[in-house]
């Protein structure tokens, strides 16, 4: 089965601060993603990855960056928190296979900026 | 610009069929996913089309109409640890995948 972790699943961060989420998965996955899920909208990509130290930005990148240094593990990070930033965040991993490639996801993260 | 539709909000009857349908407008096709959220979970997958018709799976079965941009969730003899929200999801013309806002569904005893 295809194990994707979230080192948080609920985080309370203040206005201003730095915030790290982690995201790691054990199925040696190639492209990894970062979405945010808020109600009433679908799940809005953030930024992705198809390789180790490569990343792509998504629909909504402003005020967020990643780093992927190692193929299993992608972090998301807020520079500068944000209450607008309060939100569900959602990793997912997939093989990377073109027009059948399935995402999975991790458990999510809900991060409540004050 | 590029759009899922599909309902907010559903309702049915333990043991009955209820089919939840998704409307599409995207640059491109290549497969369209439906997914299922529990609340509070993440999204785990259903289902994938690419090709017209009915693809069925146990209680779940998927249905595609390119030409309509076009797809229905069929799910049958409900049970109660069905209630939750379904994602319709297609994959456009850059391997992206567009993301409709969920349906919540509702089952009654």
């Amino acid at each position: 089965d295809v194990k994707v972790t979230q080192s948080s699943r609920y985080l309370v961060k203040r206005t201003g601060e730095k915030v790290f989420l982690e995201c790691v998965q054990d199925m040696d996955h190639e492209n990894m993603f970062w979405y945010r899920q808020d109600p009433g909208l679908g799940l809005r990509l953030i930024y992705f990855s198809y390789d180790v130290k490569m990343k792509e930005k998504g629909d909504i990148p402003e005020g967020y960056s990643v780093s992927r240094e190692k193929k299993e593990r992608f972090s998301l990070i807020l520079e500068s928190a944000s209450t607008n930033q309060t939100s569900m965040y959602l990793c997912a991993s997939s093989v990377g296979q073109g027009d059948t490639d399935t995402q999975y996801f991790g458990p999510g993260t809900r991060l409540t900026v004050l | 610009g590029q759009n899922i539709d599909q309902p907010t909000e559903m309702t049915a009857t333990e043991g009955a069929i209820v089919q939840i349908n998704c409307t599409y407008q995207t640059s491109g096709f290549n497969g369209l996913f439906w997914y299922q959220q529990h609340a509070g979970e993440a999204p785990t997958f259903l289902s994938y089309n690419v090709l017209d018709g009915l693809e069925e799976k146990g209680r779940f079965s998927s249905f595609l109409s390119r030409s309509k941009g076009y797809s229905y969730l069929l799910l049958k003899e409900l049970q109660m640890k069905d209630s939750a929200s379904y994602l319709c999801a297609v994959m456009d013309s850059n391997y992206q995948l567009i993301w409709g806002a969920g349906t919540k569904l509702i089952i009654k005893p």
